[in-house]
């Protein structure tokens, strides 16, 4: 299968602060979604990307579309403890097609 | 609308066992998928539909049947469990114009 590295694997941060994580793949994507997941729930999603160089915001979060096309990234600024979850990318090799594939997470925690 | 509802929540079975792992979307979404997600290895494809009657092979198919006979359900079957098989399950519907999925509760299974 395809390998989706992302990084950091986890992450103490203050309640406040802004966290980057990142996503990289060996294979090109033509889309990146990034999910969060609670604690004994599904993954959500938060954001999609289409276009490489893409940039995207939900609210807090940002998320960008590498131009290599084989790297994503993800901005949360202004963390609050509802963050606290794990993080994951996805990629897709065609818009609409059904296989997603999904990185190994970031786990966040947010101190108060 | 309760989304994707996957029945049970949580499953003790022993090696050699049976069962069927149940999942519903009321949002008449026409693909719908199976993943499974391990420790450090983010969530992985088992099979997936594209529409009722039609399904197909993911990432990791082995010791998993499915069958779509309607647009609402979309049903796991583990024909003689193994303990390799000790994951979270989930489902995961979307329509066939959308890019995110929306994923169900999960069902946590141990095998034994």
């Amino acid at each position: 299968g395809q390998q989706l590295n992302q990084s950091p694997q986890s992450m103490f941060i203050q309640e406040g602060e802004d966290v980057s994580m990142n996503c990289t793949s060996s294979s090109i994507f033509n889309t990146w979604l990034w999910y969060k997941q609670d604690p004994g729930e599904g993954p959500v999603l938060l954001i999609a990307l289409y276009k490489a160089g893409e940039l995207t915001s939900n609210g807090r979060l940002t998320a960008q579309f590498g131009i290599t096309r084989k790297d994503s990234f993800l901005n949360i600024s202004a963390s609050i403890p509802s963050d606290v979850g794990i993080y994951f990318c996805a990629g897709q090799h065609l818009q609409g097609a059904n296989n997603l594939f999904f990185g190994t997470g970031t786990r966040l925690t947010v101190i108060p | 609308n309760a989304g994707v509802t996957q029945t049970p929540k949580f499953q003790v079975l022993k090696t050699g066992q049976s069962m069927t792992l149940q999942c519903a979307q009321d949002m008449n979404h026409e693909y719908m998928s199976w993943y499974r997600q391990d420790p450090g290895m983010g969530l992985r494809l088992i099979h997936y539909s594209v529409g009722a009657g039609i399904t197909d092979q993911g990432e990791v198919p082995n010791g998993y049947n499915v069958s779509r006979s309607t647009t609402e359900d979309f049903p796991l079957r583990l024909l003689s469990a193994a303990p390799s098989q000790t994951s979270v399950y989930f489902c995961a519907s979307r329509s066939g114009t959308g890019d995110g999925y929306t994923f169900g509760s999960g069902t946590r299974l141990t095998v034994v």
